[in-house]
């Protein structure tokens, strides 16, 4: 079994309709986070998430929300899907040190 | 500011080497990253210096230079299952985040 699991691998949905996307994580780690990629541009982050109660914005936020229900799992949604939402998203998660970040399988959306 | 440049793509032999270079700005270093990202997969961590100079890890080397902010990931013997991304990446705010490069594509032909 994978060390970050995310669900679902792939997702096609329209815009306006409201989607989340659900990680968990096996490592036992603190930190988690949701990095969103496009071609050409690398992997950017959304939000990251130190532990339960902390939630913290990353460079492109805007149009996303997240939830850490747990230690394992950190949700993001999309309150009302845009078409420029399209793209590859990955979780990951890394301990308290920060030296190594573990990727999820990723989950690629489509906003049609 | 942060910032990390690297070629969008490059191409190389089968049997060759290549070095894939990364230069990079930020303020409170705190080490560099290399990830290796095959088409629609997760990154894979490949190497991470802290310090000047070279780390060899098998076929992959990794070197760094804090003073001029640059670094390079240098694959030899290549085989075509190295045709990939490879990202160069750092952590941010005191390790609160990676902050990764665009990536390089590298195509490994025969």
């Amino acid at each position: 079994d994978a060390d970050v699991t995310q669900t679902p691998r792939n997702r096609i949905t329209k815009t306006g309709k409201r989607i989340m996307l659900e990680c968990s994580q096996t490592k036992g780690h603190d930190r988690m986070y949701w990095y969103r990629q496009d071609p050409g541009l690398g992997l950017r982050l959304i939000y990251y998430s130190f532990d339960v109660k902390d939630i913290n914005k990353g460079e492109i936020s805007d149009g996303y929300s997240v939830s850490r229900q747990a230690q394992a799992k950190f949700s993001l949604s999309l309150e009302s899907a845009i078409p420029n939402q399209t793209a590859l998203y990955f979780c990951a998660t890394s301990d308290s040190t920060g030296t190594e970040a573990f990727f999820g399988q990723g989950t690629r959306l489509t906003v049609v | 500011g942060q910032n990390i440049d690297q070629p969008t793509e490059m191409t190389a032999t089968e049997g060759a080497i290549v070095q894939i270079n990364c230069t990079y700005q930020t303020s409170g270093f705190n080490g560099l990253f290399w990830y290796q990202q095959h088409a629609g997969e997760a990154p894979t961590f490949l190497s991470y210096n802290v310090l000047d100079g070279l780390e060899e890890k098998g076929r992959f080397s990794s070197f760094l230079s804090r003073s001029k902010g640059y670094s390079y990931l240098l694959l030899k013997e290549l085989q075509m299952k190295d045709s990939a991304s490879y990202l160069c990446a750092f952590p941010s705010g005191g390790y609160n985040k990676l902050i990764f490069g665009a990536g390089t594509r590298l195509a490994v032909h025969p």
